[in-house]
């Protein structure tokens, strides 16, 4: 079984704080994403990275870098936490590999961040 | 862009009906997803849909796929409880774009 993990299911920061938000997955693959979902909205890309080192800009970006030095894990950093930043944070990966044409997104347990 | 639209947003149906969740999407894509929450949970992958045309069943639940109209239908037949959930619709190859989620709540 695929699995992802995340390294924290709840976070509490400060305004400010530099937060890192780590993702480990364990099936060797070669895509991995960070969402956020907000209530109403749905599940949003913030950045996702095709391999090691790779990275692409998803769909709201803003205020979010992220890091992939190891195949296996992707961070994702807020550089200085805001409150609108407060969310529930979701990583995926993906495997290019995978049964023909499936691209099948294998998702974390998922930490619960809140800015205060 | 693309857009997906999923509708209801939020059902409540009684144990034993059926009902149709649909999920309408904005630009042609080759491969829609259906996944599933639980509340405080992460998403489990129900169905992965590959071409037109393409139905697949599990247990209560099947989905179905129609790229021409560039719909998707997620069937319950018979509701139990434990299919109360959040189900969401997703649609693209690389990069997935999410539908806002159905809401379904199963009561006796």
């Amino acid at each position: 079984d695929v699995k992802v993990t995340q390294s924290s299911r709840y976070l509490v920061k400060r305004t400010g704080e530099k937060v890192f938000l780590e993702c480990v997955q364990d099936m060797d693959h070669e895509n991995m994403f960070w969402y956020r979902q907000d209530p109403g909205l749905g599940l949003r890309l913030i950045y996702f990275s095709y391999d090691v080192k790779m990275k692409e800009k998803g769909d709201i970006p803003e205020g979010y870098s992220v890091s992939r030095e190891k195949k296996e894990r992707f961070s994702l950093i807020l550089e200085s936490a805001s409150t609108n930043q407060t969310s529930m944070y979701l990583c995926a990966s993906r495997s290019i590999l995978g049964p023909p044409g499936s691209g099948e997104q294998f998702f974390g347990p998922g930490t619960r961040l809140t800015v205060l | 862009e693309l857009k997906v639209e999923q509708n209801p947003l939020f059902l409540s149906m009684q144990e034993g009906k059926n009902y149709t969740i649909y999920c309408n999407y904005s630009t042609t894509s080759d491969r829609l997803y259906w996944y599933r929450q639980d509340p405080g949970k992460s998403l489990e992958s129900l169905f992965v849909l590959l071409s037109n045309g393409a139905v697949k069943q599990e247990g209560r639940l099947m989905a179905s796929l129609d790229t021409k109209a560039r719909l998707s239908t997620l069937h319950i037949t018979a509701a139990v409880h434990d299919l109360s959930a959040t189900y969401f619709c997703a649609v693209g190859s690389d990069k997935l774009i999410f539908g806002t989620g159905t809401r379904l709540q199963v009561f006796p």
